[in-house]
């Protein structure tokens, strides 16, 4: 049974620039989350997708933008990028039902913009 | 609001004796609480959960944490560390449905675990 994938592992773009990271959840989970971990830092919660639509959202601007597919995979958008987007974006991903509401995360995308 | 303090930015052990990472959570609604381990440059594994079930809540590799309301902590421990134990460690709260924050993780600034021989 495959865990939660992303790709790509590693990514280094420029200032201003427009980045796409993807995530395929566990099988079975049906909600994707998106963190921001910045070096020394716990994770930030960006956003939650469920039923393709967003569900919640963090303390984070428009430039950050998701997408979720039929498939309950996700895409997360960053345009204009900053120096200070530099970090590990994890998707996490969990079952709507169950209660428990734990999230399984993958190994993270690191994004180093230039 | 919910809110996690993780009381301890390092902490460290010698091999076989305990552990202790401190906890502490802020939140307006009955929370579900989580403990992950993250060793460097790989993602988060979750190590044990409180979901209003029983307040001692036993996990992986040995782990264990006590929800205690009244004192609004969640401490993680272990009777005795083992070199591979050495990561960094999170504490994290979400809020049961009905909460305002539903399926939304807060986590705290980690907890550095050094083991030494």
């Amino acid at each position: 049974d495959a865990g939660v994938t992303q790709s790509p592992t590693h990514l280094i773009k420029t200032r201003g620039q427009q980045v796409t990271l993807r995530c395929s959840p566990k099988s079975g989970h049906d909600t994707v989350s998106w963190y921001q971990q910045a070096l020394g830092q716990g994770p930030q919660f960006i956003f939650q997708y469920y039923e393709e639509e967003e569900r919640q959202r963090g303390n984070f601007p428009d430039r950050f933008s998701g997408h979720q597919f039929p498939n309950y995979s996700s895409e997360l958008n960053v345009n204009a990028l900053l120096l200070g987007d530099s970090a590990l974006y994890l998707c996490a991903s969990s079952p709507i039902a169950g209660g428990s509401y734990e999230q399984y995360f993958g190994p993270g995308t690191r994004l180093t913009v230039t | 609001a919910q809110s996690v303090t993780q009381l301890d930015s390092h902490v460290s052990v010698s091999e076989g004796t305990p552990v202790l990472l401190r906890c502490n959570y802020s939140s307006s609604y009955s929370p579900s609480l989580f403990w992950y381990v993250q060793h460097p440059n790989k993602g988060l594994q979750l190590l044990l959960k409180y979901t209003s079930a029983a307040t001692l809540v036993k996990g992986i590799n040995g782990f264990e944490a006590e929800f205690k309301k009244s004192e609004t902590s969640f401490h993680l421990t272990k009777p005795s560390a083992h070199m591979s134990d050495a990561a960094e460690y999170f504490c994290v709260v979400s809020l049961l449905p009905g909460g305002t924050s539903y399926g939304k993780l807060t986590f705290g600034q980690g907890t550095i675990l050094t083991v030494h021989p």
